[in-house]
């Protein structure tokens, strides 16, 4: 099992539509998730960082976590264009030998149509 | 301000040549990370310092040397790269290498071995 998973997409929604991205882990032990944007060419940008259960919204943005089950989620409401982009889930996993390690998923590919 | 800076922004290299790749950061944080991402993957986590002192080596090939003569600085040293080592270097750095903190990403530098 991966440690990190995610829809590799691509994921269509049209220009003013909520796009909802999902995310899995399997380390029960994670303590912080984050969620990072990356345009092709480009390197990743911090869109969200989630560490308790619940909702947690920035903008269009709101990110929501459930340690139960294992689950963070993206959505993005008023979807634009200019989101277009792969969208990595990443999860910092704490290493047995001490340390930490932000592990991420494949990424999901918004395309945001017009 | 959030930025990490890297240098070069591109790199085209022989396989008998030495390269560094530097990274640059201006914020206080006392860990910094390079990552390698092929194509339409996530990014690889190789090298982790905290408070200058090299903490993860993620069984990177000794063909990259890692450096951080200081707390703002961090270099990635080059020698007898194989083609298939072509990928976007990114650095990153945290407040900390705890559980919790934000990483921010460089823009990275494009690294072509021929």
């Amino acid at each position: 099992q991966k440690e990190v998973e995610q829809n590799s997409g691509p994921l269509s929604v049209p220009e003013g539509a909520i796009a909802s991205l999902n995310c899995t882990y399997s380390d029960r032990g994670s303590q912080s998730f984050f969620w990072y944007r990356q345009y092709s060419g480009k390197s990743p940008e911090l869109i969200m960082s989630i560490y308790s259960n619940g909702d947690k919204e920035d903008g269009r943005f709101t990110a929501q976590l459930n340690k139960a089950s294992q689950y963070v989620s993206l959505l993005i409401r008023d979807s634009q264009p200019s989101d277009s982009a792969t969208y990595l889930c990443a999860v910092n996993l704490i290493l047995t030998g001490g340390g930490n390690k932000l592990t991420f998923g494949t990424g999901t590919q918004l395309k945001v149509e017009l | 301000d959030t930025e990490v800076t890297q240098t070069p922004k591109h790199l085209v290299m022989g396989m008998t040549n030495k390269k560094s790749l530097k990274c640059e950061q201006h914020m206080g944080h006392r860990a910094m990370y390079w990552y390698k991402q092929k194509a339409k993957k996530p990014p690889e986590l190789m090298f982790v310092y905290s408070y200058e002192k090299l903490s993860i080596n993620e069984s990177v090939p000794s063909r990259f040397s890692p450096e951080c003569p200081n707390s703002s600085l961090l270099n990635l040293h080059l020698h007898a790269l194989q083609p298939e080592d072509s990928a976007l270097y990114l650095c990153a750095s945290s407040q900390e290498a705890s559980g919790t903190d934000t990483q921010y990403f460089g823009p990275g530098t494009r690294l072509t071995v021929l």
